[in-house]
Order: C-alpha cells, then sequence, then structure tokens
C-alpha cells in the first residue's frame, strides 16, 4: 500500500492554464507539506498544514493555493501558469511537525 | 548564506568502498538531523534520523553529528551498485518549525 500517493505523475500544459495536484496519505499522520524542487534537486518547502490547518506559508506566489479537505488529503491547485512554475512538486507527511517525513514519487509539471 | 551547505558532487565511487558525504549548517539550534536517499524519477527515502551528537549505526549506513562542529556526515560501507542515488541531508530547529533541505550529493557506484 503506498503511504503518500500523489496524482498525476506527469503534468504537461500550456501556460496560462489552471491545474490541480491530489494528494493522500494513509499513514495517520498529522502534518502534510509540498514542496518545489528544482533541476538542481534543491527541495524547497511551499506550504504546511497540521490538521487541516495551514501552519507554513513559504514565500510562494499567490497563484498556488493549497486546500486541506481533511487531515489525510492535502491538494495543490495553481493558477496561470508560468514557465518558471515547471519542476517536481512533492507532498509528504509526517507524524508532528518535527518528525521525519515520507514524500510521494512527485507530479512532474511541464509548462509548454 | 544558505543555512546547510552540501556539496553537490558528482561522487563516483568503486563497488566496495566506503562513502563519505558531509553537510554543514550555520544555526546551532537544529535539533534533529536526518539523511534521505532518492532514486531518480522517485520521492526522497528516509535512511537515517538522530537528535544527538554522536554516531547512529543502521546496517551498512552510520550518522555522525558534531553539533559543536556544526557539521554531519553519512558513512556507507561496502558500498553497492544500488546506493546509486542523490543524498540529501536536512535538519529541524523549533525555532523555524521546518526542515531546512541541503541540495543533495549525487553518487554513483560503479560495478
Amino acid at each position: 500500500d503506498t503511504a503518500v500517493s500523489q496524482t498525476p505523475k506527469y503534468l504537461v500544459t500550456q501556460m496560462g492554464n489552471d491545474k490541480s495536484i491530489k494528494c493522500e496519505q494513509n499513514l495517520g499522520h498529522d502534518t502534510m507539506y509540498w514542496y518545489k524542487q528544482d533541476s538542481k534537486k534543491f527541495l524547497k518547502i511551499m506550504f504546511s498544514y497540521n490538521n487541516k490547518e495551514l501552519i507554513i506559508n513559504e514565500t510562494v506566489p499567490n497563484r498556488f493555493s493549497p486546500k486541506s479537505p481533511d487531515k489525510a488529503h492535502l491538494n495543490l491547485h495553481i493558477n496561470s501558469l508560468e514557465l518558471g512554475d515547471s519542476a517536481v512538486y512533492f507532498c509528504a507527511s509526517s507524524r508532528q511537525e518535527d518528525q521525519p517525513q515520507h514524500f510521494g514519487d512527485g507530479t512532474r509539471l511541464s509548462i509548454l | 548564506q544558505k543555512e546547510v551547505e552540501q556539496d553537490p558532487g558528482p561522487l563516483s565511487v568503486p563497488e566496495g568502498a566506503i562513502v563519505s558525504l558531509n553537510c554543514t549548517y550555520s544555526n546551532s539550534a537544529f535539533q534533529y538531523f536526518m539523511w534521505y536517499r532518492q532514486y531518480s524519477r522517485k520521492g526522497p527515502e528516509l535512511l537515517m534520523y538522530t537528535y544527538s551528537s554522536g554516531n547512529k549505526e543502521d546496517g551498512r549506513f552510520t550518522a555522525q553529528v558534531d553539533k559543536s562542529s556544526k557539521y554531519i556526515s553519512l558513512f556507507i560501507r561496502d558500498s553497492q551498485p544500488s546506493d546509486s542515488a542523490t543524498y540529501l541531508c536536512a535538519m529541524w530547529a523549533n525555532t523555524g518549525n521546518q526542515f531546512y533541505f541541503g541540495t543533495g550529493t549525487s553518487l554513483t557506484v560503479i560495478p
């Protein structure tokens, strides 16, 4: 059983479109995250939710909006996609904020 | 200056070699230290997690933390081709309430 699953795995779309990435965890964790990994493999946190409440919102354009319908899900909606949004987006979860994170396998977003 | 510095490599070693991967940090408030392994087209996978200075061993892997020098290491003994991956260090301090990741070191173990 996959612990942290993201869909879709690949997303190829045109500049200006709106897209969503879904994430689900079946580990019973309280905290979920979205990270962006650039081509140099640097992982940068975007958002962190604890029990459906936003606790970290790094400097991210407001075109990115996370939504947590329940503790097990954290979705990422992106409006007006730009070329610079091309990256791999990882969802992760942890028991608490100071505990190790479990990652999904990423969503590879390519903007044409 | 970045919170966590990690040499990106690439590092290439023959099978059976001992590999040493390192990270340095500037924030003395970091309390928890992790090493992740990331295979190509996969998410990072937790290898080691420690919160104190000293060594922690798990099979062929040893994590070492030196808080006085602000330096952490991961040693891989008897390296295997299946160890070929990118290795990321990560650290947590309750002041920032988030994990800070190194940029990763790309390792190739040649059969």
